[in-house]
């Protein structure tokens, strides 16, 4: 079965730039989505296909898509962005849809 | 507004049965893929199963499959998730998910129902 695999944990500063890896195997060939999860919420998507906006997400938030990695980028990181996040993907050889492992982004 | 209300959670023994129901409004329910989307303790996101729009076509992920059964009533926009032979290890939040943006990008999801599986 295809995996997807995330950092457990990412830590940045107000400001800066936090990036977030999903590594799969030729994961480039596929169209990725990413979601955005705080305690006790539902998750929220924040990109979709690779790179793709849904209607009120902050443009701070953008995403790539190559190779054996797809990475999820946070700019001018804010304290209301600690959350878990997920990649996704739809793996054709299965019909699965996919998550990855989450990532933890911990705002310093 | 568009909207999907998951019920039907609880507590049940290993080995029950549980059926959930997803209510959905504010959009041409049986126009979308569904699928349904859990969530252990502390853990993170598993896909479970997903039904095409008329319900003729389904696809389960290798730890349910033959134990639940997705299916639909687009009469009722209502999707329901029949979990038979539950484990401990099915334990979490299911949620209730669909793809408005675009194939397989979850944009609308349910505010989850919680299945405990214990004695």
């Amino acid at each position: 079965s295809y995996v997807l695999t995330q950092p457990p944990s990412v830590s940045v500063a107000p400001g800066k730039t936090a990036r977030i890896t999903c590594g799969g195997n030729n994961i480039g060939s596929k169209s990725v989505h990413w979601y955005q999860q705080k305690p006790g919420q539902a998750p929220v998507l924040v990109i979709y296909y690779d790179s793709d906006r849904p209607s009120g997400i902050p443009e701070r938030f953008s995403g790539s898509n190559s190779g054996n990695t797809a990475t999820l980028t946070i700019s001018r990181v804010e304290a209301g962005d600690e959350a878990d996040y997920y990649c996704q993907v739809w793996d054709s050889s299965s019909d699965h849809q996919v998550f990855g492992t989450g990532t933890k982004v911990t705002v310093l | 507004e568009v909207q999907l209300v998951e019920s039907g959670g609880g507590l049940v023994q290993p080995g029950g049965s549980l059926r959930l129901s997803c209510a959905a409004s504010g959009f041409t329910f049986s126009s979308y893929w569904m699928h349904w989307v859990r969530q252990a303790p502390g853990k993170g996101l598993v896909w479970v199963s997903r039904i095409n729009s008329d319900g003729s076509s389904t696809s389960y992920a290798d730890s349910v499959k033959g134990r639940f059964t997705i299916s639909r009533d687009n009469a009722k926009n209502t999707l329901y998730l029949q979990m038979n032979s539950l484990r401990a290890e099915d334990t979490a939040v299911y949620y209730c998910v669909t793809a408005m943006v675009g194939p397989g990008a979850f944009d609308i999801w349910g505010q989850g129902t919680m299945v405990t599986v214990s004695s």
